[in-house]
């Protein structure tokens, strides 16, 4: 099993739609997630932390269910801007990253 | 911009040749680690290093290896390159929180695109 497991998408979605994808991950122990965000052909660059009690950053929603060993991520208002790929994140010292998740916003 | 700058930013070699790829981290930093990212896929960890010591190792041959200098740039050595090797190669610096344990968010440089032909 990966570590860190994804829907791989593509979400296609028109502007201003919400947008909802999960990822799971196998060690249960594990303490510390994020979301990252890679633009094509560049490097990943932090989205946001994920905390146990869930946690908004303007339009972004991340929520994590620890019984169920899952982390989603909802983006509102979606903007043409938020066209990338979506790396869900598991930090055991090192960072074990999901295949991502590919959100196209079409005008 | 994160501070992080690596060298080259692309490269193309043949199977069987060796490459060395250079990272340097952000000013404060005193930990590197190196991730592989084959096209389509998530970055996959290599090995991180602290302090000038391996620190962790992923599922990575030996045949990738590296180095910490004491000022904490880090290089990766690929010796004899397959074609599989090719993907893009990111390395990630942060700082060791000390007693707390665990460390600082990692921040990425631009990657490296290697190409083995």
């Amino acid at each position: 099993r990966k570590e860190v497991e994804q829907d791989p998408g593509p979400f296609n979605v028109p502007e201003g739609a919400t947008v909802a994808f999960n990822c799971t991950y196998s060690n249960s122990a594990s303490q510390s997630f994020f979301w990252y965000r890679q633009d094509c052909r560049k490097e990943p660059k932090l989205l946001m932390s994920v905390y146990s009690s869930g946690n908004e950053d303007g339009r972004f929603t991340a929520q994590l269910n620890r019984a169920s060993q899952y982390i989603s991520l909802l983006i509102r208002d979606s903007k043409l801007s938020d066209s990338a790929t979506y790396l869900c994140v598991v930090n055991d010292y090192k960072l074990s990253f999901g295949a991502g998740t590919t959100v196209t916003v079409r005008a | 911009e994160t501070g992080v700058t690596q060298s080259p930013t692309h490269l193309i070699k043949t199977r069987g040749q060796q490459v060395t790829l250079r990272c340097s981290s952000q000013s404060g930093h005193n930990t590197v680690s190196w991730y592989q990212q084959a096209l389509g896929q998530g970055p996959q960890f290599i090995f991180q290093y602290y302090r000038e010591e391996e620190n962790g190792r992923g599922n990575f041959p030996p045949r990738f290896s590296g180095l910490q200098f004491p000022n904490y740039s880090s290089e990766l050595n690929v010796n004899a390159l397959e074609l599989d090797d090719s993907a893009l190669y990111l390395c990630a610096s942060s700082s060791a929180r000390g007693a707390s344990g665990g460390f600082t968010e990692q921040f990425f440089g631009p990657g490296t695109r290697l190409t083995v032909l």
